[in-house]
This record gives C-alpha cells, sequence and structure tokens, in this order.
C-alpha cells in the first residue's frame, strides 16, 4: 500500500506570494491533517479535513487555508507569504473514525517551504 | 488545554548506552499516545503506540509505558545504535469527538560509535 505523498518536496517563494500544497493520503484514509513544523515552533497543528469537511482548526491566520476532495486528496493554500511562514509543512493522513487504531496518523515526507 | 511535555534535547550517548526520553501529558478523557520518530529529511514515522491506561508499546526495541496515575509515557531502550540518532516526538490523540494531535516539542538523540 502506497504511503502518503506530498507535492512539491521543496518550494521557494517572495513574501506575498500564495502557494498550494497538496496531499494524497493512505487509499482508504478519510482523514488528512497538516502540520507546520519549524525549529523554533516544533509541531503545530494546522487542520484536519474529514470526509471534505474542515473538522478541526488549529490557531493559524486565516491566510492558511484548505480543502479536500472526493477522493481524499487534500490541499493546503498559504496566501500573502510572510517569511515566517518558511517551515516544513507536514501532511498526515489516518481512517478518521474516533478512536485506537481510527486516529493512528500516517506522516507524508513533508514540503519544505522556504519564503524568501 | 491538553498538553504534552517532553525532556529537552539534545541526548548524547555511546553506543549500547540505556536511553530514557520523559514524556509527560495533561488531557481530559482517556487520550491514546504514541512515540513518533523523525530521521533527517523525511517526514515523522509511527515508532510505538498505547490506546489505554498500563498498556505497553513497543517496536524495535524501544518501549513505553502509558501511565494514568503519573501521566506519563517515558521512550525507553536497553541498547541504542547510532542508526537510533533522530528526532523523537511524543504525541497524544485526545478522546472520542476530539481529531488532533498534540505533539511534543521533540528531543533530538544522538548516539556516538
Amino acid at each position: 500500500k502506497a504511503g502518503v505523498t506530498q507535492t512539491p518536496r521543496y518550494l521557494i517563494k517572495t513574501r506575498g506570494q500564495q502557494v498550494t500544497l497538496s496531499c494524497s493520503p493512505i487509499s482508504g484514509h478519510r482523514s488528512v491533517s497538516w502540520y507546520q513544523q519549524t525549529p523554533g515552533q516544533g509541531l503545530q497543528f494546522l487542520f484536519e479535513y474529514f470526509s471534505e469537511t474542515q473538522r478541526n482548526k488549529g490557531n493559524f491566520p486565516g491566510r492558511f487555508s484548505g480543502r479536500q476532495f472526493s477522493n481524499s486528496r487534500s490541499e493546503m493554500n498559504v496566501s500573502t507569504l510572510e517569511l515566517g511562514d518558511s517551515a516544513l509543512y507536514l501532511c498526515a493522513s489516518s481512517l478518521g473514525g474516533s478512536g485506537g487504531v481510527y486516529n493512528e496518523q500516517f506522516f507524508g515526507p513533508g514540503t519544505r517551504l522556504t519564503v524568501l | 488545554g491538553d498538553s504534552v511535555t517532553q525532556m529537552e534535547g539534545p541526548v548524547t550517548l555511546s553506543e549500547e548506552a540505556f536511553l530514557t526520553i520523559n514524556c509527560t501529558y495533561t488531557a481530559t478523557g482517556y487520550p491514546s499516545l504514541f512515540w513518533y520518530v523523525q530521521y533527517p529529511g523525511e517526514g515523522l514515522q509511527l515508532l510505538l503506540k498505547a490506546t489505554k491506561a498500563d498498556d505497553k508499546g513497543s517496536n524495535k526495541g524501544f518501549e513505553a509505558t502509558y501511565r494514568k496515575e503519573t501521566t506519563s509515557f517515558h521512550l525507553e531502550k536497553g541498547s541504542v545504535q547510532v542508526s537510533d540518532s533522530a528526532v523523537y516526538f511524543c504525541a497524544l490523540s485526545a478522546g472520542s469527538g476530539t481529531y488532533k494531535y498534540i505533539f511534543g516539542t521533540g528531543t533530538r538523540l544522538k548516539v556516538l560509535a
């Protein structure tokens, strides 16, 4: 079974631009979560989608948004990029049910975003 | 709110030394607990998990026991190898109805030959 894939793996943008990152979950997984990883803040939860609906959201500004498609693939968008948005963005998928094995998350390799 | 606290790193050990990385948590309800490992340039990989009190998760020689009375989930390994050098994250997933993972800040382990 293929793992979680993320594209692109590396991205360089300039301040003020916008960016879209893509995540393809493991086949059969209906939940996709996004995280931002930086050396200073560690892993911070952005949001989680399940069956095309945002089910949970972290404390990030509205510049960060996402969506999920009917095939469970997810995209994350960041508008008006700031230098502080430079980070590794990780996507994780899970079956998405409640408790136990259903919420075990499997991570992709991440997209390294650099904002200049 | 829910939180996870990990010991600060980096932790530097010689090969075959005993490893302990401390993790304590605060959560309402009955969370599931996880240890993830991140090798350089890669995403996180699930190392082990425990879903209820007194469960012991184990994998690749690593172990952790879910201690509800001390709200802890310490990671241990009897004999570390150079290949174990990585960053280790403790995480919790809160009980039914909450689908958010809370991660600790990560502990970098460096094993010297």
